[in-house]
């Protein structure tokens, strides 16, 4: 079974920082590109990060650029995201996601999504 | 503000067709490909058009996607009160170089 699962999750205080992991299975992780994707409690959805089959390129929504880092081990089919100097606009379920290619600008769609995991950012 | 810009409700009854619009610029939708995304409630997107118009293996072909210039659409036949949830459309965007959601359109089915 095609699987996506993430955690790390948790409340954090303002300015700290937290890891999320997101473990998959069911298919060949190292073939394809990984995104993650946060949704504020009743909003919509936020496109947050993405990598590449190999590490190659990266790309950051402008809201995490430069605190958020995204990272992959493709030996251990893992994906993450580390947050830094995390703010309270940054609470939100977040979700990891497959790509339909290795590439994370194509046009084949996020395929594959978690269940999410839940950060809340308070004091 | 998305920028990506839904419709905030649409409604319908079962058996009928509904279409939900999804408004973009020339660094979006006029120049790339749009994705649809349902989410129902209380569980994760999933993913219902890729490329304007192709379904994914497991999606009825009640389910059909369109673009015309910076605009897209999805249309709903046959509505079933399963389809009741968000919807959401997706697209590159060359000026941001990263990718846009809209809003989400929710859609009950009355």
């Amino acid at each position: 079974e095609v699987q996506l699962v993430e955690s790390g999750g948790g409340l954090v205080q303002p300015g700290r920082s937290l890891r999320l992991s997101c473990a998959a299975s069911g298919f060949t992780f190292d073939d394809y590109a990984m995104h993650w994707v946060r949704q504020a409690p009743g909003k919509g959805l936020e496109w947050v990060s993405a990598i590449s089959w190999n590490s190659g390129t990266r790309g950051y929504a402008d809201s995490v650029k430069g605190r958020f880092t995204i990272s992959r081990d493709n030996a251990k089919n893992s994906l993450y995201l580390q947050m830094n100097s995390l703010r309270s606009e940054d609470t939100a379920f977040y979700y990891c996601a497959k790509d339909g290619s290795s590439s994370w600008k194509s046009k084949n769609g996020f395929d594959i999504w978690g269940q999410g995991t839940m950060v809340t950012v308070s004091s | 503000q998305s920028v990506l810009t839904h419709p905030p409700s649409a409604s319908g009854t079962p058996g009928q067709r509904v279409t939900i619009s999804c408004s973009g610029s020339s660094a979006n939708i006029g120049s790339n490909t749009v994705n649809w995304y349902q989410q129902l409630p209380g569980t994760a997107p999933k993913l219902l058009i890729y490329g304007n118009n192709r379904r994914p293996s497991g999606v009825p072909d009640r389910f059909s996607g369109s673009k015309s210039g910076t605009s897209a659409s999805l249309a709903i036949s046959g509505l079933q009160s399963e389809d009741e949830a968000d919807y959401y459309c997706a697209a590159w965007d060359d000026s941001l170089n990263g990718w846009v959601f809209g809003g989400g359109t929710k859609l009950t089915v009355l």
